[in-house]
């Protein structure tokens, strides 16, 4: 089955200790891209990745980090988390960043950061 | 700047009636417009998009948008609404302008009355 999956679904952790969640994709996509979603707000960019060892910065990328370093995979480190970091993320990928392409969204995960 | 807005954080509609969630779009050059529908406790699920040619475009669960260029609007609309339509409903765009990302509107919460 085509999928996007992250992982934890749930985190709670504490201000200060450093957190990934991981994101892998098995459609071969070459975009993937980072989201957090507050109420109101919408979704926001966190960060986005082209292809292989290509990543750069969304709208909200501060105290953030990401990798790529293989196409299937896109983990979101937050090296020490905040609590205006609790939110809820999502990962989603996409066959090219290309103007007509829909996004393919995992199931999200929901952070909160005492 | 490339914005999309959507009016409404809350659509309420009675079960069988037809519905529309509003978006309205901001962009400097030819848009390219998507929804999106998030389900309670899931990820985000491509609905339709609207790329060139007949301004009404027709997408998954019977739902349907028209693209209005001078309203610079892309309204989401079903014929006659179902109970499980209940969601969050997103609107995006994207152009040249907004280097190929999405950007996203606030949601609107539908609510479909039995």
């Amino acid at each position: 089955e085509a999928q996007v999956t992250q992982n934890p679904r749930y985190l709670i952790t504490v201000t200060g200790k450093k957190l990934t969640v991981t994101c892998s994709q098995n459609m071969n996509h070459e975009y993937m891209s980072w989201y957090r979603q507050d109420p109101g707000l919408g979704l926001r960019q966190i960060y986005y990745s082209m292809n292989v060892e290509v990543t750069d910065k969304g709208d909200v990328p501060e105290g953030y980090k990401v990798s790529r370093k293989e196409k299937r995979n896109f983990p979101l480190i937050l090296e020490s988390p905040s609590p205006n970091q609790t939110s809820l993320y999502f990962c989603a990928s996409s066959w090219q960043q290309g103007l007509t392409n829909e996004q393919f969204f995992g199931p999200g995960t929901r952070l909160t950061v005492l | 700047a490339q914005s999309v807005a959507q009016p409404e954080d809350q659509v309420n509609v009675a079960e069988g009636n037809p519905l529309t969630v509003k978006c309205t779009y901001s962009v400097s050059g030819n848009p390219y417009l998507f929804w999106y529908v998030q389900y309670p406790n899931r990820g985000l699920q491509f609905l339709l998009k609207y790329i060139t040619g007949d301004n009404l475009v027709k997408g998954s669960y019977g739902f349907e948008a028209e693209f209005n260029k001078s309203q610079t609007s892309f309204h989401l609309k079903k014929p006659s609404a179902l109970v499980s339509d209940s969601a969050l409903y997103f609107c995006a765009v994207r152009d040249k302008g907004s280097n190929y990302q999405l950007i996203w509107g606030a949601g609107t919460k539908l609510i479909i009355k039995p």
